[in-house]
């Protein structure tokens, strides 16, 4: 139990363009679900919470006109990166927690390459 | 704590041996801490967490120590084997912050056959 998927597992895309990337909560109900970026040999790093049906709390630095956070199901949350930049390469992961726990279960990460 | 994008230390160790990896935490207010393995192109795996008033926590072949007096956190595993190889990170999660889990900066364990 306690799956999550993200997807897709990678994208490359051309500067200029937007990728959206899903994250779904499988078997469980999320009420919270986290966005993580992390670059190479790093920490992840906290970009976003968002809740099911409310607007993402984003972390000091992250430009939410840039991420946009949707979380409209208690099993779906995107993020889309708009207008991408070879900056924005990245592996993103995501985290979806129920109510009822501390516990994150955390996807498989999506590994996106702006060219 | 928070990660500034410091590169990961690395931790060598021979098969069979027992490695211990080390987290310095930032808040002193913190309540629940959580290790991750991380492989690489893979999200993080849990592996042990402990709340904050404990101060040890044994799993299969891993154990968890908590000392608050000087924020440290530290994963002991047991016979260690290949498998082992991996990213490993503490995190931490602050109540009083909305529940956020901060990833600490990782360490990079090689276990050599």
């Amino acid at each position: 139990g306690a799956v999550v998927s993200q997807h897709p597992s990678w994208v490359i895309c051309k500067s200029g363009t937007s990728v959206k990337i899903e994250c779904r909560s499988l078997d469980f109900q999320a009420t919270t679900m986290f966005w993580y970026r992390q670059f190479p040999k790093q920490s992840l790093m906290l970009m976003a919470t968002s809740n099911e049906g409310s607007k993402a709390t984003y972390e000091q630095g992250v430009e939410k006109d840039k991420f946009l956070i949707n979380h409209a199901s208690l099993t779906l949350s995107t993020l889309t990166v708009t207008s991408a930049h070879p900056e924005d390469s990245s592996f993103y992961i995501c985290s979806a927690r129920t109510g009822r726990a501390d516990e994150q279960y955390f996807g498989p990460g999506t590994r996106l390459t702006v060219t | 704590g928070e990660s500034v994008g410091l590169h990961l230390p690395t931790l060598s160790v021979q098969e069979g041996d027992n490695s211990i990896i080390n987290c310095a935490y930032s808040n002193s207010a913190s309540d629940y801490f959580i290790w991750y393995k991380q492989e690489s192109g893979k999200g993080p795996q849990f592996i042990i967490d402990i709340r904050s008033n404990m101060d040890k926590r044994q799993g299969q072949r891993v154990t968890v120590l908590l000392n608050k007096t000087v924020k440290h956190l530290s994963l002991q595993i047991a016979a260690t084997q290949p498998g082992d190889s991996a990213v490993y990170f503490c995190a931490e999660i602050s109540y009083n912050q909305g529940g956020k889990l901060i990833f600490g900066q990782g360490t990079e364990l090689s276990v050599k056959p």
